[in-house]
This record gives structure tokens, sequence and C-alpha cells, in this order.
């Protein structure tokens, strides 16, 4: 069965801390993804890697980072929290990029609070 | 660019009675479509998916939906709605020819079921 993790369901730091958000697939997946979720706007797209130690800016990269240096893991990080990063975090891995066979899966998301 | 508009934020619906929620796109080229669901606390989970082909397109849990290419459409429907559908529901697109593959989504629509 398809499975994505994420290390920590809730998660709670002081402004200024560095966070690390990691996220493992063990389906053998490509591509790897990184969202955040905040109501009203859906999902919005941080960063994505489509292989080991590549990576792509998505929608709203600011104030974050990624690296991926194992095909199956994929870290999100906060150099410096601040408050309006407060969110809930989902991950998400895919085979392919686009066709018919396209479709990520998502893991079940860490919710941070930033203090 | 791309976007998606899901118009209602929150719907009601008595168990038993039928379900449609709605989807807008807007996009270039012919899009490959999708509906998530997430229920409380969890990451979200492919409802069904449209590539090509038949515009109505069935999918798990007994929903379905159909492509309306006039309209710029993609609603989804359920015949009669179980307490278990509670949950919030997002409309996706992603571009065929985005080096990305990035998924667009929605707002989501949060959906209640009334006993």
């Amino acid at each position: 069965d398809v499975k994505v993790t994420q290390s920590s369901r809730y998660l709670v730091k002081r402004t200024g801390e560095k966070v690390f958000l990691e996220c493992v697939q063990d389906m053998d997946h490509e591509n790897m993804f990184w969202y955040r979720q905040d109501p009203g706007l859906g999902l919005r797209l941080i960063y994505f890697s489509y292989d080991v130690k590549m990576k792509e800016k998505g929608d709203i990269p600011e104030g974050y980072s990624v690296s991926r240096e194992k095909k199956e893991r994929f870290s999100l990080i906060l150099e410096s929290a601040s408050t309006n990063q407060t969110s809930m975090y989902l991950c998400a891995s895919s085979l392919e990029l686009a066709g018919p066979g396209y479709e990520q899966y998502f893991g079940p998301g860490t919710r941070l609070t930033v203090t | 660019a791309q976007s998606v508009t899901q118009p209602d934020i929150h719907i009601t619906v008595s168990e038993g009675a039928s379900l449609e929620l709605r989807c807008n796109y807007s996009y270039g080229a012919t899009p490959y479509l999708f509906w998530y669901v997430q229920s409380p606390g969890q990451g979200l989970q492919l409802l069904l998916k449209y590539f090509s082909g038949d515009t109505l397109v069935q999918g798990i849990k007994g929903f379905e939906a159909e492509f309306k290419r006039s309209q710029s459409s993609f609603n989804l429907r359920k015949p009669s709605v179980h307490w278990s559908d509670a949950a919030e529901y997002f409309c996706a697109v992603v571009s065929i020819y985005n080096q990305g593959g990035k998924l667009i989504f929605g707002q989501g629509t949060e959906l209640s079921v009334k006993p």
C-alpha cells in the first residue's frame, strides 16, 4: 500500500527557531512536494523536487528551503520561523510529473504553530 | 494563469440527499482535473480524475464528476450522501505542459451532513 509519512502531526515552535519538517515515501517515487494549507486558500505549493538533490520553487517559497539527499526523503526547512508560518503542512509524492498516470499521494500533514 | 474556483465554501446536506459540489477552472489547454477529499485530521485522498475520453468519470465511494468544456466546469456529484462523507473536498487542475506537473487547488468546500 502506498505510504507517505510525516515526522510529526503537531509541532509548536518559537519565533526565530529553525524548524525541520520531514517527509518519507516508500513508493520509490521520483517527485515530491511540500504544500501549506490555510482556511479559505486551499493548498499552495511551496517547493517540489523531481529528483534527488533537485528542487524547484513553487508558488510561495519565501521563508522556506528544502533538502532532498535521498530519493525517499524530502525535508522542508523554516530557517527562522515566524508567526505567519503557522499552518498545516502537507507532503506529497508522485511517480510521474504529468500524463494519465499522474496522481499525488499525500501524507497526514503536520500542524505547525509558531508562537 | 491557471486557476480553480470552488464557489461554495460550506455546504450542508441531509443524509440520503443528493450532492453536487461545484468546480470551475481557468486553463488554456486540455486540463487534467482531480477531486480530492480530506477527512478531519487526515491527508488528502484522491476521489477521481479526468484526463481524456468519457466526460463522466466514476470514482471511489460512489462519487462521480462530469467534465464540461463549454462551461469550464468539473462538478462532483453523489446521488445519496452518507454521514461519513462529511469532509473537505478539493478540486485541482494540473498542466500537462508544466515542467513541474504542479497541482493547482481550489479553495475547498466543506461538507456537513445532517442526520
